[in-house]
């Protein structure tokens, strides 16, 4: 059981480029996320997702894209990458009902140049 | 809205001293109460949870206890290791626009000097 695993672990993108963050879970989870982590802020919600084939946005989803085809997996894509998102990316999943914590993956270092 | 505000750090603490982070809430309703732990390049792992008032989570010696009348979670532990350096976040469960959402502190980072 390997949990939430994210790939890659450090990215560096030039300003413009396009990527796609990894996210996937073999806890058969509905509700899986992503958030964001800066310095001083916190974790930011940018989109979720509470079953395959439905994806909503968080606080902040502005140059984000994801999609949820399967239950596993939740890739985050970022269509043109600038600056203002060099951060820690983080995803995580939770099976709905109980509680609702959630499992969160080891994270991406991403830097836009 | 839902919020969540955590004692601003950073903290730091010699080694077996006591440990308190204080850590407050805003809800409507009743959410469930967490705190997290994340070590250095790593995510956030669960420590302890509590999902009703006067529950008291416990892990690895932590512990903290739901206060509904002071809507508070305060994060204690009586004897803290250098292991236990580390960012810690306090958070809640809340269905915010029809969804299930974690709201989480600004975290608090904690250094334990040998």
């Amino acid at each position: 059981n390997a949990g939430v695993t994210q790939t890659p672990k450090f990215q560096v993108l030039k300003t413009g480029q396009s990527m796609t963050l990894q996210c996937a879970q073999d806890m058969n989870h509905e509700y899986m996320s992503w958030y964001r982590q800066d310095p001083g802020m916190g974790l930011r919600l940018i989109h979720y997702s509470v079953g395959a084939g439905i994806t909503d946005q968080g606080e902040v989803p502005n140059g984000y894209n994801v999609s949820r085809s399967t239950t596993e997996d939740f890739p985050l894509r970022l269509l043109s990458a600038a600056p203002s998102q060099t951060s820690v990316y983080f995803c995580a999943s939770s099976y709905r009902g109980g509680a609702f914590e959630q499992y969160f993956g080891p994270g991406t270092r991403l830097t836009v140049t | 809205g839902d919020s969540v505000t955590q004692m601003e750090g950073p903290v730091t603490l010699s080694e077996e001293a006591f440990l308190t982070i204080n850590c407050t809430y805003t809800a409507t309703g009743y959410p469930s109460l967490f705190w997290y732990v994340q070590y250095p390049g790593e995510g956030l792992q669960l420590l302890l949870k509590a999902t009703k008032a006067d529950d008291k989570g416990s892990n690895k010696g932590f512990e903290a206890t739901y206060r509904k009348e002071t809507t508070s979670f305060h994060l204690e532990k009586g004897s803290v290791q250098v292991s236990d350096s580390a960012v810690y976040f306090c958070a809640l469960s809340a269905r915010i626009q029809g969804a299930q959402k974690l709201v989480f502190g600004q975290g608090t980072r904690l250094t334990i000097n040998p």
